[in-house]
């Protein structure tokens, strides 16, 4: 089963804009990790942020992580028309090496 | 570029029939994990492996569904008797050596899999 939920399901933008997506989860996590998935690809990682993180930065993205809340948000600048993918936010627990994922935000992004 | 690789992209079966799946990870990894998705979902774990040792199980994974590492290299997954619900995308990824901070798991492109 399913780790937890993503909001929204679905989000439409244009170039340039920025892109927020949130991440619930139900348990205690080592980590929590975002992938996007492309049509006819697979997942690509993104970014990690460790439970003891707050926020963390790669290029463009910024996470941000509250443990006491038990959510993610995943904030993409600057959007661009090939970030149009599908975006999961997944959790790794410590007493095991498996992906929890949650269920997913479409996002698509109009040149 | 070695990525992980997964074999056949599709398979189209019928119901009852038995179907296997081939996955090769990143070859100095020895970590492997499948994981199933359906339309609309996100991947659900089913079973992960370090060498050739089964680690872990999930419920999903019925007595249906069997899977190897003979050689800690690569992975196969077999169905047997497969049914309409068995129809997914099948992922399979790999990690990297213990020892590392923390573990981004590299995946395949996936075998769809479709029974009719």
């Amino acid at each position: 089963s399913q780790q937890g939920e993503e909001d929204p399901q679905a989000l439409s933008i244009q170039e340039g804009e920025n892109a927020t997506m949130n991440c619930s989860y139900k348990t205690s996590i080592n980590n929590l990790q975002w992938y996007r998935q492309n049509s006819g690809r697979g997942l690509v990682h993104l970014i990690l942020i460790r439970s003891n993180e707050r926020e963390k930065h790669s290029g463009r993205l910024r996470v941000t992580l509250d443990t006491s809340k038990k959510s993610s948000s995943l904030l993409i600048t600057a959007s661009r028309a090939a970030d149009t993918a599908s975006y999961f936010c997944a959790t790794a627990s410590y007493n095991t090496d498996k992906l929890i994922f949650g269920t997913g935000t479409r996002l698509q992004v109009f040149p | 570029d070695t990525g992980v690789s997964q074999d056949p992209r599709h398979k189209i079966t019928k119901r009852g029939q038995n179907v296997t799946f081939r996955c090769d990870p990143i070859s100095e990894h020895n970590r492997l994990y499948w994981y199933r998705q359906t339309l609309g979902q996100g991947p659900e774990f089913l079973t992960y492996f370090q060498n050739e040792a089964q680690l872990e199980k999930s419920r999903l994974l019925s007595d249906r569904f069997s899977a190897e590492r003979p050689k800690g290299s690569f992975s196969t997954l077999e169905i047997q008797r497969t049914e309409q619900g068995d129809s997914a995308m099948y992922l399979c990824a790999s990690s990297s050596p213990p020892g590392r901070e923390y573990n981004e798991q590299f995946f395949g492109p996936g075998t769809r899999l479709t029974v009719l």
